[in-house]
């Protein structure tokens, strides 16, 4: 009963570096959203995809891709890694789009950019 | 603009009471969400109000107020399992969660 599920848990990169996050769910949701979360902010929505081959921009989506190739998947890739994308970042998933509210949460991925 | 306020971080005593306080200005309002976040975990869903009044679910509870746009979590009994970030979140018209900045609960023996 995996549920939502993260990797890598953790990671340091160098300034310039890029690397991607990988989001995979296993109870066939359409929706699948990336967050970040950062000391003293709620929540912020980076991109979401509401079914498969569909991304879309959040709040905060400079400097950050996605894609959406397959259903359980929502990839997350910074290019060019900056300080400032130093965070604890969540994937999430939901069912519908009127049960987008309750979030199925990853365990969440930390990142520092030195 | 669109902004969830709640207390940065409260105490309270273990057997006892607490209510968490949020007030919420959203673009339009599809329901407002509460969400328990341990310490270096995910959060979990808690609760869900979108008409106004008391939704009980065991020790926790949440009531909504549209009118004030206020809303707040009950948590009563309290256990030490309790000690938690408290994630308040309004749904605005396009259906995207507004987050709060979340209160840390601290319980003491």
């Amino acid at each position: 009963n995996a549920g939502v599920t993260q990797t890598p848990k953790f990671r340091v990169l160098k300034t310039g570096q890029s690397m991607t996050l990988l989001c995979a769910q296993d109870m066939n949701h359409e929706y699948m959203y990336w967050y970040r979360q950062d000391p003293g902010m709620g929540l912020r929505l980076i991109h979401y995809s509401v079914g498969e081959g569909t991304t879309a921009k959040g709040e905060v989506p400079d400097g950050y891709n996605v894609s959406r190739l397959k259903k359980q998947n929502f990839l997350l890739g910074l290019e060019s890694a900056a300080p400032s994308q130093t965070s604890v970042y969540f994937c999430a998933s939901s069912l519908l789009a009127g049960d987008v509210g309750e979030l199925f949460f990853g365990e969440g991925s930390r990142l520092t950019v030195l | 603009g669109q902004n969830i306020d709640q207390p940065t971080e409260m105490t309270a005593t273990e057997g006892a009471i607490v209510q968490i306080n949020c007030t919420y200005q959203t673009s339009g309002f599809n329901g407002l969400f509460w969400y328990q976040q341990h310490a270096g975990e995910a959060p979990t869903f808690l609760s869900y109000n979108v008409l106004d009044g008391l939704e009980e679910k065991g020790r926790f509870s949440s009531f909504l107020s549209r009118s004030k746009g206020y809303s707040y979590l009950l948590l009563k009994e309290l256990q030490m399992k309790d000690s938690a970030s408290y994630l308040c979140a309004g749904m605005d018209s396009n259906y995207q969660l507004i987050w709060g900045a979340g209160t840390k609960l601290i319980i003491k023996p």
